[in-house]
């Protein structure tokens, strides 16, 4: 497809459990970021690849998050030991250079 | 740092009436800004931005906003509401400092409703 794809688009998990959202970025696009919006707030950044390489993941909330993107396209943002705050739309966004971003419809997550 | 500040939360307007969404900024570099939309369960789409060139900045969608550096403002304006302006608006800004020039931040969103 054209856009940012991301997958699944709804997840439900109970409290404890790992989760692992996935986003297919524009081909070609260097850049790959993830944010966490909560409901009724902006989204806020949580980490940033250029090609493979996590450059920034200074807003990873705890070390319960991480997020590869191994052959730079690709990423996987995973959350382990899940919280009821996890819940949130995380939103992926590509470009092809730094500023301009595409975002994908996001995955909504709910803990239960 | 950098933060913006959206001064409605929500905006109700009739339709083929003028939309003003308001946002005031701060930020320690030469900033970039940005309007995106987002309607239900969708993501995020860029409407316009200001990147230091021209400061009346045309969007898509009838959109345009004004940079004013002395009042650190960029609000968005529309001359004619239509039923599907009808979502949620967020001004964003990037530093634009050298080392995170890629890391937006966005306002807490302003509600459009458009009544027929």
């Amino acid at each position: 497809g054209a856009g940012v794809s991301q997958s699944p688009r709804y997840k439900v998990a109970k409290r404890g459990q790992d989760v692992a959202l996935r986003c297919d970025p524009i081909s070609g696009h260097v850049s790959l970021f993830w944010y966490q919006q909560a409901l009724g707030q902006g989204p806020e950044f949580l980490t940033y690849f250029q090609n493979e390489a996590q450059l920034d993941k200074s807003g990873l909330p705890s070390d319960r998050f991480f997020a590869e993107r191994p052959e730079g396209s690709v990423s996987t943002l995973k959350i382990q030991r899940t919280q009821q705050e996890d819940s949130a739309v995380y939103l992926c966004a590509s470009s092809s250079g730094a500023r301009i971003k595409h975002f994908g419809d996001g995955t909504r997550l709910s803990i239960l | 740092a950098q933060s913006v500040t959206q001064l409605d939360s929500h905006v109700s307007v009739s339709e083929g009436t003028p939309v003003l969404l308001r946002c005031n900024y701060s930020s320690s570099y030469s900033p970039s800004l940005f309007w995106y939309v987002q309607h239900p369960n969708k993501g995020l789409q860029l409407l316009l931005k200001y990147t230091s060139a021209a400061t009346l900045v045309k969007g898509i969608n009838g959109f345009e906003a004004e940079f004013k550096k002395s009042e650190t403002s960029f609000h968005l304006t529309k001359p004619s509401a239509h039923m599907s302006d009808a979502a949620e608006y967020f001004c964003v800004v990037s530093d634009g400092g050298v080392s995170n020039d890629y890391k937006l931040s966005f306002g807490a969103g302003t509600t459009v409703t458009v009544r027929a």
